[in-house]
């Protein structure tokens, strides 16, 4: 089974663009959550997706949005970027069933650089 | 609020044993997630414990106490590849999964 993909792997942007990223989970799989991670705050959760629904949020500013289609693949969506936004952005896929028993597989992560 | 803590960096030598604290204060309790990421790259599912004890799985083993809000990650027999970031990650009643920032283990020859 292929594993989580992710694109594209490397982005480099400047301040104040926009940029989309886009996640495929596991085959089968319905969930999807986005992360950032930087080396200071570690992984911070973004949202989840479940059947195109945004079922979870986290902290994070309006700029950061998400939207998944009806074969599970997600897009996240980062306007009006800020230097502060250089990140890993992760994102993981996991079974449908029980939300709170289900193990996230992540995929490879998308390195956005804002200059 | 929300909180979990891990230790930032641990050394040790190749075939010891080292384990790997992990306390959290979350809101409500559905589980606790260990994972290891090497550097670069993404991070892989160790271990899953929802209810209190050790759950072992070949040489990686996790303990978890729900009263006491704890849980350590024991890894035995280290390998020169366990050298990797360990996060501990719990999933409150809203289901979004909480991280730590990791603890950075370096194994030694």
């Amino acid at each position: 089974k292929a594993g989580v993909t992710q694109t594209p792997r490397y982005l480099i942007k400047t301040r104040g663009q926009q940029v989309t990223l886009s996640c495929s989970p596991i085959s089968g799989h319905r969930s999807v959550s986005w992360y950032q991670q930087t080396p200071g705050q570690g992984l911070q959760f973004l949202f989840e997706y479940f059947s195109e629904t945004q079922r979870n949020k986290g902290n994070f500013p309006g700029r950061f949005s998400g939207r998944q289609f009806s074969n599970s693949r997600s897009e996240m969506n980062v306007s009006t970027l800020e230097l502060g936004d250089s990140a890993l952005y992760l994102c993981a896929s996991s079974s449908p069933g029980q939300a709170s028993t289900d193990t996230q597989y992540f995929g490879p992560g998308t390195r956005l650089t804002v200059l | 609020g929300q909180n979990i803590d891990q230790p930032t960096e641990m050394t040790a030598t190749e075939g010891a044993i080292v384990q790997i604290n992990c306390t959290y204060q979350t809101s409500g309790f559905n589980g606790l997630f260990w994972y290891q990421q090497h550097a670069g790259e993404a991070p892989t599912f160790l271990s899953y414990n929802v209810l209190d004890g050790l759950e072992e799985k070949g040489r990686f083993s996790s303990f978890l106490s729900r009263s006491k809000g704890y849980s350590y990650l024991l890894l035995k027999e280290l390998q020169m590849k366990d050298s990797a970031s360990y996060l501990c990650a719990v999933r409150g009643f809203t289901d979004k999964l909480i991280f730590g920032t990791g603890t950075r283990l370096q194994v030694f020859p």
